[in-house]
């Protein structure tokens, strides 16, 4: 069974910092990994989609990375801005569900 | 090209009443899958829909829940005799092919059901 860990479960930071999200996995034989966005009170927003083949993808400002071999994955968010406060979700793809990690909820401070 | 749609956005019901969550996937989408966070939880998967059949429905509790995807129309989340423990909000996701290496989900707005 699938689980997915992800640390810290809340950070803070001041506006313009560089910072890292990071997501643990125990089953490797994925078919793909994506980062979300959850807002409050609102639905959920695809950031980065890294199929398992791959090791990284980037759009603007966020640089998502994969290591099968280790079971793990990082959300880098560069330049950070106080529009990007949300809960970062890393969800697990495999045969026919997604899975899953209780997030990381992301403040940054103006 | 509208995404998935979701409603109602909001849901009170009193215990013991019947909830019926509705989602109309993206057009052109098949396959459905429900997801439910509960407070202070992840998402977690429920069930995985194509038109008219129940593919996995391996995260959907064994009583009081049922779901269906009719060929015509959305696909519905059926919650029977609610209890408080229902509370929570339930995202309904659509994918064109089903396939899980090329295939993306694509999400919901969610309905947040309270039940008094």
């Amino acid at each position: 069974k699938q689980e997915v860990t992800q640390i810290p479960a809340a950070l803070s930071v001041p506006e313009g910092e560089n910072l890292v999200l990071n997501c643990s996995f125990t089953d490797s034989a994925i078919y793909n990994l994506q980062w979300f966005r959850q807002d409050p009170g609102k639905g959920l927003t695809s950031l980065l989609l890294i199929q398992s083949s791959q090791r990284e993808q980037t759009s603007g400002r966020l640089n998502a990375s994969l290591d099968k071999s280790s079971g793990r994955s990082t959300l880098y968010i560069a330049a950070s801005q106080p529009g990007d406060s949300a809960t970062y979700l890393c969800v697990l793809g495999s045969a026919r569900q997604l899975t899953f990690g209780s997030g990381t909820q992301l403040t940054v401070l103006p | 090209n509208a995404g998935v749609m979701q409603n109602p956005r909001h849901l009170v019901r009193r215990r013991g009443q019947e909830a019926r969550l509705r989602c109309s996937p993206m057009k052109g989408h098949s396959h459905v899958y429900w997801y439910r966070q509960l407070p202070e939880e992840g998402l977690k998967f429920m069930v995985y829909l194509q038109k008219e059949n129940i593919i996995d429905e391996s995260g959907m509790p064994k009583e009081r829940f049922s779901a269906e995807f009719p060929k015509e129309g959305p696909s519905i989340l059926r919650i029977q005799q609610v209890v408080r423990g229902d509370s929570a909000a339930y995202f309904c996701a659509s994918s064109p092919l089903g396939q899980g290496d090329t295939d993306t989900q694509y999400f919901g707005p969610g309905t947040r059901l309270t039940v008094l």
